[in-house]
């Protein structure tokens, strides 16, 4: 089993430019999350799906939209690229979706991006 | 508001010594999760430990523990026979049940494991 897998693993974009940043998961986990890094720093929420068909953002959505395809597989679009989106970016699953303060979440690789 | 501190920027530790990392946390929820990762220089994040809230037993996974102080608001992780693989940032992460979609992270720790 693969886990979770992130494409790419590194992007660059000149600033205007939109690109499409893909997660699919394995392990049938219910909730996918999206996450930036930003140097020196923990990672920040952009969006979740807590199943399939649903979405909501987390604490900073602006600039970026989802799709959640599928159970599988959790998008990130970035429409119109800026500076400020240089970061890397991580998909996280869980296992039953709840929210729980209890449940862990499992990372994806990683994706670094940088906006010129 | 839900905060995570580390300390600790960076930490150093000769290889097969113990190295305890701190987390301190702010909350008056009663019911949450801790949570620490391990990010090598490779950069995919590595889950290694929980702690619930409600636990009474401090939280083991191997070489990893947990020491945790509910009434300091506390939940420093400890490494015992420091490998050089040990060598990473290290991250205390919380779910908070008002907030509980999202994990809130520490700006994490850099441990070298000195030979």
């Amino acid at each position: 089993n693969a886990g979770v897998t992130q494409t790419p693993k590194f992007q660059v974009l000149k600033t205007g430019q939109s690109m499409t940043l893909q997660c699919a998961q394995d392990m049938n986990h219910n909730s996918m999350y999206w996450y930036r890094q930003d140097p020196g720093m923990g990672l920040r929420l952009i969006y979740y799906s807590a199943s399939e068909g649903t979405t909501d953002k987390g604490e900073v959505p602006n600039g970026y939209n989802v799709s959640r395809l599928n159970k599988r597989e959790f998008s990130l679009r970035l429409e119109s690229a800026a500076p400020s989106q240089t970061s890397v970016y991580f998909c996280a699953t869980e296992i039953l979706g709840g929210g729980t303060p209890q449940e862990t979440q499992y990372f994806g690789p990683g994706t670094r991006l940088l906006v010129l | 508001a839900q905060k995570i501190t580390q300390t600790q920027p960076g930490m150093f530790v000769q290889e097969k010594e113990a190295v305890t990392l701190d987390c301190t946390y702010d909350t008056s929820d009663q019911s949450y999760g801790l949570f620490w990762y391990k990010q090598p220089s490779s950069g995919e994040m590595i889950f290694l430990i929980y702690q619930g809230s409600y636990d009474e037993q401090n939280a083991t996974e191997g070489r990893y523990s947990l020491n945790f102080q509910k009434a300091r608001k506390s939940a420093n992780l400890v490494i015992s026979a420091s490998q050089l693989g040990d060598s990473a940032m290290y991250f205390c992460a919380m779910r908070f049940s008002g907030s509980a979609r999202q994990l809130t992270f520490g700006s994490g720790t850099q441990l070298t494991v000195l030979p």
